[in-house]
């Protein structure tokens, strides 16, 4: 069965470092998106991305934020100069729809900043 | 913007015995569907629910959106310790696919 599989599972930085977390989403998928869970809250959207541009975002998603799909495969979020508040389980999802379809989460990438 | 409450927050059942989970919306739902999150794992799609009086089934699992689509629930028959998880609604906006989700509930199954 077809997965959306994200790298690492585990990232631990230094507080004002750089990261890039990986996504690998599903194959003829069109539609790509970052969530976030902080501990102990809710799954919050932060960006969707279609046909190589952002679609939507959140509020969430600041300049600190970027989002790239550099090889057609790979779909990666970047966090520049991270924070402690930044430190949360981030979901990658993709879809073959805008609406009215079911999306498909990896696993999620734990990033711990401290 | 569009909130969700999910009811309840957290909820603990003897093997065996059904359970409702509830979901309601802020504004009327586009589109609606649950997951099933394991700790510190990824989220597993269960149903989507999109028509008022709505009802789809899968498994042991059923899930109902009301007439007013403003409210749906989660039913489990007869639980099993693999029921256990924390069960999540969503919401599409009604611009697209971004989905806004409820706060979980946390369900746990005693053998």
């Amino acid at each position: 069965e077809p997965e959306v599989t994200q790298t690492p599972s585990h990232q631990v930085t230094q507080m004002g470092q750089e990261v890039i977390l990986r996504c690998v989403p599903i194959s003829n998928h069109l539609y790509f998106y970052w969530y976030r869970q902080i501990l102990g809250q809710k799954v919050e959207f932060l960006v969707s991305f279609y046909n190589n541009e952002i679609s939507e975002k959140s509020e969430i998603f600041d300049d600190q934020f970027s989002v790239e799909r550099p090889d057609g495969s790979n779909f990666t979020l970047k966090i520049r100069s991270t924070k402690l508040e930044d430190s949360a389980m981030y979901f990658c999802a993709s879809s073959p729809a805008r609406q009215n379809t079911e999306a498909f989460f990896g696993q999620g990438t734990r990033l711990t900043v401290v | 913007s569009q909130e969700l409450e999910q009811s309840p927050q957290s909820l603990i059942v003897q093997e065996g015995k059904n359970l409702t989970i509830n979901c309601t919306s802020s504004k009327t739902l586009y589109g609606l569907y649950w997951y099933k999150q394991k700790y510190g794992e990824g989220l597993i799609f269960l149903m989507m629910l999109q028509k008022g009086g709505e009802e789809k089934s899968h498994e042991k699992i059923t899930a109902k959106l009301d007439e007013k689509k403003q409210q749906s629930s989660l039913h489990i028959t007869a639980s099993q310790p693999s029921h256990a998880g924390i069960y999540l609604c969503g919401a599409d906006g009604n611009a697209g696919n971004m989905l806004t989700f409820g706060g979980g509930t946390r369900l746990m199954v005693k053998p």
